[in-house]
């Protein structure tokens, strides 16, 4: 059963205190590791896709990092407004073209 | 460019009552989703379409049924509500299998 893990479920950090989410996966033959960010009612937004493990993509204070079985969101002295639910997601096997997702992490980042 | 609209943004049904949530996609994209969103459970794929005339199951689609008779529309018919159908639905549309864009949701409360 394909499977995508977030941890931690939550996380506070002051604002410019770096850290990492983590996603790990057990999704046969992977195409592609998903994330994307959430804001308080409204639909989740893409922010990467990671095909390979090595692979890394950055944007603003955001890097995805993506390993065989895993892969990491690295906030760099975040500032208050990356404060957001961050969703993980991969590939359902059962339909080939669907997303499964984890269960998020809920970032908390305060002056 | 609106992207993918969804329509009611709030509704409260009373048990048994049936409705329509509204899906439609100016994006010209071929794979089309309805998803389930609950506090605390991540994203459920409810049903998926690859094109016009062509739908399938997802993880948990019982109680609502789906129809793509455009390549844009894609509704979600609920048919007699239950209170385990509360939830906040989202509808995804994207081009290639996996980059998602999502609607900004319908909030949904069956009492």
């Amino acid at each position: 059963e394909d499977q995508v893990t977030q941890s931690p479920e939550a996380l506070r950090l002051q604002e410019g205190e770096s850290s990492s989410l983590n996603c790990s996966y057990t999704v046969s033959g992977l195409r592609g590791l998903f994330w994307y960010r959430q804001d308080p009612g409204k639909g989740p937004e893409f922010l990467f896709t990671l095909y390979s493990a090595g692979e890394e993509k950055e944007k603003e204070r955001l890097k995805a990092t993506l390993t065989k079985k895993e892969s990491f969101l690295h906030i760099t002295a975040p500032k208050p407004e990356d404060s957001a639910t961050y969703l993980c997601a991969g590939p359902d096997s059962n339909s080939g073209y669907a997303l499964n997702f984890g269960k998020g992490t809920s970032l908390l980042v305060t002056p | 460019n609106a992207g993918v609209t969804q329509t009611p943004k709030f509704r409260i049904l009373k048990i048994g009552q049936s409705m329509t949530l509204q899906c439609t996609q100016d994006m010209n994209h071929n794979y089309m989703y309805w998803y389930r969103q609950d506090p605390g459970m991540g994203l459920k794929l409810i049903y998926y379409s690859v094109g016009a005339g062509i739908t399938d199951k997802g993880e948990v689609p019982n109680g609502y049924n789906v129809s793509r008779s455009t390549t844009e529309d894609f509704p979600l018919r609920l048919e007699l509500a239950a209170p385990s159908q509360t939830s906040v639905y989202f509808c995804a549309s994207s081009y290639t299998n996996y980059g998602y864009t999502f609607g900004s949701g319908t909030r949904l409360t069956v009492v």
